[in-house]
């Protein structure tokens, strides 16, 4: 079946870096575009950023100024978040999820794999 | 960018019907998807498109759209609909993408 596993998750000091993975199965992972979503403590979802599935065209949330990097290998099935500068309102749950639809508009999340959770604390 | 928002919170009474609105400009130009989300669960996408639902989504679930509101309407709310919901769909450039500011709802 379509599943998506996050990994690369844990406590991380301000200012460093981590690298979050999404390994994907069930699917042609190199004929569909990628997500990624966070959470932070009750709150609510917020876009990161998304990769096209050729891994040419990467956009971002204007919040993470740069910080953030999103990388596929798709020889592998597998999408990155490199995270760098990291703040503690980066604290969240780091869900990746398929892009599905077209370019006229018509988009929709699914599925997302189960999370993996970042805390930056000293 | 774009916004788009939700009422924080809803109530509904097992087998009555409750409507959740996402208003956003963003919504003239583009279709939303919506999003329901148990606590310490992954959302799962319950509708998408004019009026697409998932397999395996009850078809209580039903969505619609007019001007720069979309709406989700559960027709015959379940206990087990207790959630939160969240829209979703591309901002004004066409690029980036926004989530609504969650409505959760609590069925009485």
């Amino acid at each position: 079946q379509v599943q998506m596993v996050e990994s690369g998750g844990g406590v991380v000091q301000p200012g460093r870096s981590l690298r979050l993975s999404c390994a994907a199965s069930g699917f042609t992972f190199s004929n569909y575009g990628m997500h990624w979503v966070r959470q932070a403590p009750g709150k609510g979802l917020e876009w990161v950023a998304v990769i096209w599935y050729d891994g040419i065209n990467k956009f971002y949330a204007d919040s993470l100024k740069g910080r953030f990097t999103i990388s596929r290998d798709n020889s592998k099935n597998t999408l990155y978040l490199q995270m760098n500068s990291l703040r503690a309102e980066d604290t969240a749950v780091y869900y990746c999820a398929r892009k599905n639809g077209d370019s006229a508009g018509l988009d929709w999340f699914d599925p997302w794999g189960q999370g993996t959770l970042v805390t930056v604390s000293s | 960018s774009s916004e788009l928002t939700q009422d924080p919170a809803v109530s509904v009474a097992l087998g009555q019907t409750v409507r959740i609105t996402c208003q956003g400009d963003s919504l003239r130009n583009y279709y939303a998807s919506w999003y329901q989300q148990k606590p310490g669960q992954a959302p799962v996408l319950v509708i998408y498109g004019k009026n697409n639902r998932p397999s395996g989504i009850p078809d209580r679930f039903s969505g619609s759209s007019s001007g720069n509101t979309a709406s989700l309407t559960i027709n015959g709310a379940q206990a087990e609909d207790e959630a939160d919901y969240y829209c979703n769909s591309r901002d004004s450039s066409g690029n980036h993408y926004v989530f609504g500011t969650g409505t959760k709802v609590t069925v009485l």
